[in-house]
């Protein structure tokens, strides 16, 4: 998992509420990325960031929303109308520099809506 | 858009055995083809990855085959153990470009 922590690992919110993940990540990269998992789908991309104060819708961006106003952080909010929102969701970072040309993955948040 | 496809979605092997699994990808321009393992509760973690210009690499008991006319490559492990159960993901993107499409999952486990 590296430098990358997602806090908290388990989340549970009753439905309706918005809720927010953590990702901070001490790697200097400058691309983030959120990724939603469920059984048998694999991961799919919310929304990433190239760089602080812009960001860019993934593949299921409705009912999420991010921010980027420090390099090293990349919250996502689930929102109450994102439909499903009970899921894994995984944070990652890439390294624009020039440095291995893979994604870095965080050890994850289970979010539960009840 | 890039698709890529996995195959099997689970796999079952006898330690000591080779395992294989294969992906699909849809985009030519899809050059960088990484490859994940992911433990229970835990985030991925890559193991292998190749780019077009190769057509196999291989490091120890694991290795990544490309085949670019057909579009597709695979993930070999061979003398397998207890601890290489997981679910592997492969990946397809641009290099340089840091999108990454995800195959859907093989859930690998190995029989003592």
């Amino acid at each position: 998992d590296g430098g990358i922590t997602q806090s908290p690992k388990y989340l549970f919110r009753k439905e309706g509420q918005n809720v927010t993940l953590s990702c901070e990540q001490n790697l200097n990269h400058d691309a983030m990325y959120w990724y939603r998992q469920d059984p048998g789908q694999g991961l799919r991309l919310i929304y990433y960031s190239q760089i602080v104060n812009d960001f860019q819708k993934g593949d299921i961006a409705e009912g999420y929303s991010v921010s980027r106003e420090k390099k090293e952080s990349f919250p996502l909010t689930v929102t109450s109308a994102q439909k499903n929102p009970t899921a894994f969701y995984l944070c990652a970072t890439y390294d624009l520099s020039g440095g291995p040309d893979t994604q870095y993955f965080g050890p994850g948040t289970r979010l539960t809506v009840l | 858009g890039e698709n890529v496809e996995q195959h099997p979605s689970t796999l079952s092997v006898q330690e000591g055995d080779s395992a294989v699994i294969k992906c699909t990808y849809s985009d030519s321009a899809s050059n960088y083809f990484p490859w994940y393992k992911q433990e229970l509760g835990k985030g991925p973690q890559l193991i292998i990855d190749i780019r077009s210009n190769v057509g196999e690499k291989k490091d120890q008991r694991i290795a990544v085959t490309l085949n670019k006319t057909a579009k597709h490559f695979s993930l070999h492990i061979t003398e397998t153990q207890p601890e290489d159960s997981a679910v592997y993901f492969c990946a397809g993107g641009d290099f340089g470009n840091e999108k990454l499409t995800f195959g859907t999952g093989t859930r690998l486990t190995i029989i003592p």
